[in-house]
């Protein structure tokens, strides 16, 4: 596709289990973000890939959350023992450049719902 | 890093020019001003960015102040389409990395 796609776009776990989120980027782009998003709050960043490397995981929340991208491409959010302070919506972007001016693509998300 | 300030939410009439503001006392010299919006339920949509310059585009004009401290978005003939939160951005660069701080953004509600 053309845009930046998002799998599942909906996930519903219970508490204590593990999950994994897909994010598909725009073909080319070296620069891949994750963010979450809590209801009527501004997306909030966890982690920034420049190719295979995480360039900055300075807004993971804790260990239980982690992010690999090990072809420099598709990306997968991993989150262990969910709590149900996880539930939100995960975004991921991508940007072509990721310096100067690139701007970011985002997708349209996967809705967390930990009960 | 350089925090932005917007207004919480904003009406315009369809038809009209939507002109929100944002501040940004503390930008640095080499940080740009991003804005992006979000329709609900969808993912966040750039619309425009800008050093000190002046920029336009086919989705909106972006005025910064002479001393970059605040800036405006324009969109000018607002609709129905264009309900969403805007969000205003200074860009942050730290070493190779860098990340979009996102505020709450402003909501704008384009009445009929």
């Amino acid at each position: 596709g053309a845009g930046v796609s998002q799998t599942p776009s909906n996930k519903v776990t219970e508490k204590g289990k593990y999950v994994e989120l897909r994010c598909d980027p725009i073909s080319g782009h070296t620069a891949l973000y994750w963010y979450r998003q809590s209801l009527g709050q501004g997306p909030e960043f966890l982690i920034y890939f420049q190719g295979t490397g995480a360039a900055d995981d300075s807004g993971l929340p804790n260990d239980r959350f982690f992010a690999v991208r090990p072809e420099g491409s598709v990306s997968t959010l991993k989150i262990q023992r969910t709590e149900r302070g996880d539930s939100a919506v995960y975004l991921c972007a991508s940007s072509l450049f990721g310096g100067a001016a690139g701007e970011l693509f985002f997708g349209e998300g996967s809705r967390l719902t930990v009960l | 890093d350089a925090k932005t300030t917007q207004p919480t939410s904003m009406d315009c009439a369809e038809g009209r020019a939507a002109n929100l503001p944002c501040n940004h006392s503390t930008i640095s010299g080499n940080e740009y001003v991003y804005w992006y919006r979000q329709i609900h339920s969808q993912g966040p949509q750039y619309i425009i960015h800008g050093l000190k310059n002046n920029e336009t585009n086919e989705m909106a004009s972006l005025i910064i102040t002479e001393d970059r401290k605040s800036s405006t978005l324009i969109l000018p003939h607002a609709t129905l389409r264009d309900t969403a939160v805007y969000y205003c951005i200074v860009r942050v660069a730290k070493n190779y990395g860098q990340n979009f701080v996102f505020g709450p953004g402003t909501r704008l509600s384009v009445l009929p």
